[in-house]
């Protein structure tokens, strides 16, 4: 099957600090990208969706300027976590999908921040 | 909106058995109806998917039941193991998958050796 995977898979960091968490689709070709959000023993909520090459789609409710995604190749795109804040602490998790024609999508491991 | 509701929230079920959890959606528009399954600190894993053209698909001991007139989908876990201790997430997409899904609240099912 596809692997998807995150890196880093825990992360710590100060309050006012970035972090980048990196998705990537390692035996397949993700012509779109999602990531989500998920808070202990919640649902997983979707942030945005990524296509290569262009500019990201967010949800309503979530910021651009602080969750900056990057969707420059057909196997990688990022999330960088701008000035990061308490209440950012989350579980985030990507998922890529591939070409036309499947519609699975798989998920990565995911990625915990904490932010202090 | 909650736009996929899923049932019950949490699950105990004795080795063996057969463990039962009910999604029901509201958009019509939505296609494609994935389980997920996802293990503490991990991502979801795809179990079995279904399209509405079908009533029932099996994979194993997994088996999805699709009522399209209803709007509701289920996953039965027959013999269900220990190793079967998990959070389910139902979900829902439009395009055939190729937009993003929308997740149900999950179900913690916990299987008693």
């Amino acid at each position: 099957g596809a692997v998807v995977s995150q890196h880093p898979s825990r992360v710590i960091c100060k309050s006012g600090t970035s972090v980048k968490i990196e998705c990537r689709s390692l035996d397949f070709q993700a012509t779109t990208m999602f990531w989500y959000r998920q808070f202990p023993k919640q649902s997983l909520m979707l942030m945005a969706t990524s296509n290569e090459g262009s500019k990201a789609t967010y949800e309503q409710g979530v910021e651009k300027d602080k969750f900056l995604i990057n969707h420059a190749s057909l196997t990688l795109s990022t999330l960088t976590v701008t000035s990061a804040h308490p209440e950012d602490s989350s579980f985030y998790i990507c998922s890529a999908r591939g070409l036309a024609g499947i519609d699975t999508q798989y998920f990565g491991p995911g990625t915990r921040l904490t932010v202090l | 909106q909650q736009q996929v509701k899923q049932s019950p929230q949490s699950l105990i079920v004795q080795k063996g058995g057969i463990s039962i959890i009910n999604c029901a959606y509201e958009n019509t528009a939505f296609d494609y109806f994935p389980w997920y399954q996802q293990f503490p600190g991990k991502g979801p894993a795809l179990l079995i998917a279904i399209r509405p053209d079908v009533s029932e698909k099996k994979e194993g001991r997994f088996t999805i039941s699709f009522n399209k007139s209803a709007k509701q989908f289920s996953l039965h876990i027959m013999d269900s193991q220990p190793g079967d201790s998990a959070t389910y997430f139902c979900a829902a997409s439009r395009a055939a998958g190729r937009r993003a899904l929308t997740f149900g609240s999950g179900t913690r099912l916990q299987v008693q050796p």
